[in-house]
């Protein structure tokens, strides 16, 4: 079973360059959900979607957008990206009240 | 807004020994509280939920407790194994918004060394 799909896997994108992250799951699950991991901070939310075709903002969504293209992916896109979103990016669904199903996360370094 | 700690930030310990991680959060009115497993270079693992209505679970040498009065909760490993080496994560889950958003405490790195 693949579960959650993210890729890249790494990216290094300069100061100003775009770029967009991939998640897929393959579960059914209706929400889906974009974390950024940063060192001594725990996981922060950035966006989630509750079903497809709905999204709304978490805790730090500046700088950040997303799609729900249906109900398998969800893409976030950095459209003019800074030093400050260097991170480990973590992709994640869930259904109802069971635990959520994380990717193995894209690291990507801005320069 | 929720704030969920644990302590300590990273903990070693020799093989076969029971040891106890902690996570405390701030605002008791949560839906349910989740223990994840993280290794190097991986996403999380759930490990344990546990609903807000529950006093603990359990899986194998894994046992959870909450308790929602005081804002606490613990994973309690027995006889600890060189493969629990990991950062262990606690997140809680909120009864009020959109999706009910997790909250992550900063989690501990455990080394159990054999």
């Amino acid at each position: 079973n693949a579960g959650v799909t993210q890729t890249p896997k790494f990216q290094v994108l300069k100061t100003g360059q775009s770029m967009t992250l991939q998640c897929a799951q393959d579960m059914n699950h209706n929400s889906m959900y974009w974390y950024r991991q940063d060192p001594g901070m725990g996981l922060r939310l950035i966006y989630y979607s509750a079903s497809e075709g709905t999204t709304d903002k978490g805790e730090v969504p500046n700088g950040y957008n997303v799609s729900r293209l249906n109900k398998r992916e969800f893409s976030l896109r950095l459209e003019s990206a800074a030093p400050s979103q260097t991170s480990v990016y973590f992709c994640a669904s869930r259904e109802s009240s069971q635990p959520q199903h994380f990717g193995d996360g894209t690291r990507l370094s801005i320069l | 807004k929720q704030e969920v700690t644990q302590i300590p930030a990273a903990l070693s310990v020799p093989e076969g020994e029971n040891l106890v991680l902690n996570c405390s959060f701030t605002d008791s009115a949560i839906y349910n509280l989740q223990w994840f497993r993280q290794d190097p270079g991986k996403g999380l693992t759930s490990l344990l939920l546990i609903q807000s209505s529950q006093r603990e679970q359990t899986s194998g040498r894994l046992n959870a407790s909450l308790d929602k009065s005081s804002g606490r909760s613990t994973l309690y490993i027995a006889a600890s194994q060189p493969g629990d080496s990991a950062t262990y994560l606690c997140a809680v889950r909120q009864r009020s918004g959109s999706a009910r958003q997790l909250t992550f405490g900063s989690g501990t790195q455990l080394t159990v060394l054999p």
